[in-house]
């Protein structure tokens, strides 16, 4: 089985920098997912790690380390529309391609 | 948009019912995965279908069933309905185990 923590709720600021943190725990590993939700809306895909270090996309960037079963999303240069949730997921190994989600991250970013 | 639409978009039923939700995968994609998310939480991984086959399933009971149809659209069936199955249930379509693009989902409330 699989244990993914990640915070209930952040606030930042418009124009700051947030990181949001997810912790898992898990038998096998085959990578990690993040995606963003809006209230009402279907998550949609941000980014995906499987080798540790980080990957940048834009103003969203993700870090992986598998020895310490962390990975980081870090969100710049943040603006009004980026409020929302932000799920971390764990896809394990010999699980095809089912997800484990955590409980995400609810994100307001104030003016 | 991501290419996969899921119908109804809303749907009530009383307890004691049965429903079949609906997912048409983006085209090109294999693989469906149906989830589902109680408000305020993460999705939770329901069962996965690959070429008409079931490819993995999470912890739900037998009531909840499903099927892939040749061009890979997909069914959810919920038979026995309980007030707690009240949720978002969102389809995932791949190609394999590649990323998972996720339809608008189908609200189901149930009383």
């Amino acid at each position: 089985g699989q244990n993914i923590d990640q915070p209930t709720e952040m606030t930042a600021t418009e124009g700051a920098i947030v990181q949001i943190n997810c912790t898992y725990q898990t038998s096998g590993f085959n990578g990690l997912f993040w995606y963003q939700q809006h209230a009402g809306e279907a998550p949609t895909f941000l980014s995906y790690n499987v080798l540790d270090g980080l990957e940048e996309k834009g103003r969203f960037s993700s870090f992986l380390s598998r020895s310490k079963g962390y990975s980081y999303l870090l969100l710049k240069e943040l603006q009004m529309k980026d409020s929302a949730s932000y799920l971390c997921a764990v896809r394990e190994d010999n699980a095809g391609n089912m997800l484990t989600f955590g409980g995400g991250t609810r994100l307001m970013v104030k003016p | 948009e991501t290419g996969v639409t899921q119908s109804p978009t809303h749907l009530i039923k009383t307890r004691g019912q049965q429903v079949t939700l609906r997912c048409s995968s983006q085209s090109g994609h294999n693989t469906v995965s149906w989830y589902q998310q109680a408000l305020g939480q993460g999705p939770q991984f329901i069962f996965q279908y690959y070429r008409e086959e079931e490819n993995g399933r999470g912890n739900f009971p037998p009531r909840f069933s499903g099927l892939q149809f040749p061009n890979y659209s997909s069914e959810l069936n919920v038979n026995a309905l309980e007030l707690d199955d009240s949720a978002l249930y969102l389809c995932a379509s791949s190609l394999s185990n590649n990323e998972q693009f996720f339809g608008p989902g189908t609200r189901l409330t149930v009383l």
